[in-house]
């Protein structure tokens, strides 16, 4: 499969706890996305990295989130010290880059905290 | 800020039917709009990208249009399946930077 791949793909956790999480991007695709969504709505933007910089990040990425991408491949995305507000599925995107730049998404990784 | 919004919320069709899903967005600069589909519990899967240059784009019984000046996309299903049941997201990425911004989806019912 030369989709994009997140794993684990649930992730139940209680409180206070820290949980990671990993993407793997289309192997030629330089750019990757991190995003939330809770039920009902879109996703929402948490950070971009062009290969191993992150570039962008929201205001939601408070200081318990970080996401690292070492060396321009998979992506981790840890949050510190869960609350129950953290309760989302996190998606992961990648694109090509360049005038197109078209978006793939992986199959998300739905977080539960008790 | 840019908000993008979906009407309607929800809509539920025969069979067969053609249909128009629409997207709004509040500021024109943007850099190209994106249409997807998600099916309960999963990721989502791109339907169609619309360069900000472009009017049109088409794929199968798909065809997405874009006024970027009056701020509106619309997404034409033709001769519905109860396999388009899903939920249809458009995002909106803004001509500076990489903050996709997304709206909150209309939820298709195609009923057999």
């Amino acid at each position: 499969d030369t989709g994009v791949s997140q794993d684990p793909r649930h992730k139940i956790t209680k409180r206070g706890q820290n949980v990671t999480f990993r993407c793997d991007p289309i192997s030629e695709h330089n750019r990757l996305y991190w995003y939330r969504q809770t039920l009902g709505q879109g996703p929402e933007f948490l950070t971009y990295f062009q290969n191993e910089a992150q570039l962008e990040k929201s205001r939601l990425l408070s200081d318990r989130f970080s996401a690292e991408r070492p060396k321009g491949s998979f992506s981790t995305l840890e949050i510190q010290r869960t609350e129950q507000g953290d309760s989302a599925m996190y998606l992961c995107a990648s694109s090509l880059g360049g005038t197109y730049n078209e978006q793939f998404f992986g199959p998300g990784t739905r977080l539960t905290v008790l | 800020k840019q908000e993008v919004t979906q009407i309607p919320a929800a809509l539920s069709v025969p069979e067969g039917e053609n249909l128009v899903l629409n997207c709004s967005f509040t500021d024109s600069a943007i850099y190209n709009l994106q249409w997807f589909r998600q099916d309960p519990g999963k990721g989502l899967t791109s339907l169609l990208l619309i360069q900000s240059s472009q009017r049109e784009q088409t794929s199968g019984r798909l065809n997405a249009s874009l006024d970027k000046s009056s701020g509106r996309s619309t997404l034409y299903i033709a001769a519905s399946q109860p396999g388009d049941s899903a939920t249809y997201l458009c995002a909106v990425r803004p001509d500076r930077g990489q903050n996709f911004v997304f709206g909150p989806g209309t939820r298709l019912s195609v009923l057999p």
